[in-house]
């Protein structure tokens, strides 16, 4: 059974940046049938898909965070990372990691297996 | 960006009732990308249905998806005690890839 555990920072000062770790067990994530995802929920908001990585490190992400994103993996380790820069107070949030299974026209499709989630808070 | 609105945000029903669940698309959901998964507080989301209306490997037959286009639903037979969380739907069809912001079922 494929499970996703997210690691990192629970707090961050405004303007820095907030990078959080994903690590991937029981299962390899250099497999090409699933992209590695970001997604993440604000206190008390709905949730927000950020972005993902595929084993080759191709990348795609939510296009009003791109400017100050970047997710990579390191499939030696079977993980994967997210780095966003220059935060702030609207970037608290619990931060997911997910595995969504690749489709026949290489599109996203629906998220198989998530973390249990990391609240990073964003405050000096 | 796809808008999907859930409702209700909030049903109390009990165990043995039937549970039904409503997310609305604001754009049609091509090929009938939309799965549901259910949220239990400190733990991971766990996908229910994928495709309107496919059970996920391991899903009780109590959990089916049906519709289309832009009406969506998420119907629970029989309720069991552990089914009591915030079921979330969620449209893959069109980027940015969306959330509704749940609607969270109670014990009556």
């Amino acid at each position: 059974q494929v499970q996703l555990q997210e690691s990192g920072p629970g707090l961050v000062k405004p303007s820095e940046t907030l990078s959080l770790t994903c690590t991937v067990s029981g299962g390899t994530i250099l497999s090409g049938d699933y992209y590695w995802s970001w997604i993440r929920q604000p206190p008390g908001k709905g949730l927000e898909w950020i972005g993902y990585v595929y084993y080759t490190g191709n990348t795609y992400y939510k296009s009003s965070l791109k400017s100050r994103l970047t997710i990579s993996i390191t499939t030696s380790k079977n993980q994967f990372s997210l780095k966003l820069s220059s935060v702030t107070a609207a970037d608290t949030a619990v931060y997911f990691c997910a595995r969504a299974l690749m489709g026949g026209y290489g599109e996203m499709e629906h998220f198989q297996h998530w973390g249990q989630g990391t609240l990073v808070t964003v405050s000096s | 960006e796809v808008v999907l609105t859930q409702s209700p945000g909030t049903l109390s029903l009990s165990p043995g009732e039937r549970a039904t669940l409503s997310c609305r698309a604001s754009q049609s959901v091509s090929r009938t990308y939309l799965a549901w998964y259910q949220h239990k507080l400190g733990q991971a989301p766990r996908l229910l249905i994928h495709g309107a209306s496919s059970r996920a490997t391991g899903i009780p037959d109590r959990f089916s998806g049906s519709g289309s286009g832009t009406d969506f639903t998420l119907t629970i037979s029989r309720l069991e005690p552990e089914d009591f969380a915030v079921y979330y739907c969620q449209q893959y069809a069109t980027s940015p890839y969306t959330f509704g912001l749940g609607t969270k079922l109670e014990i009556k």
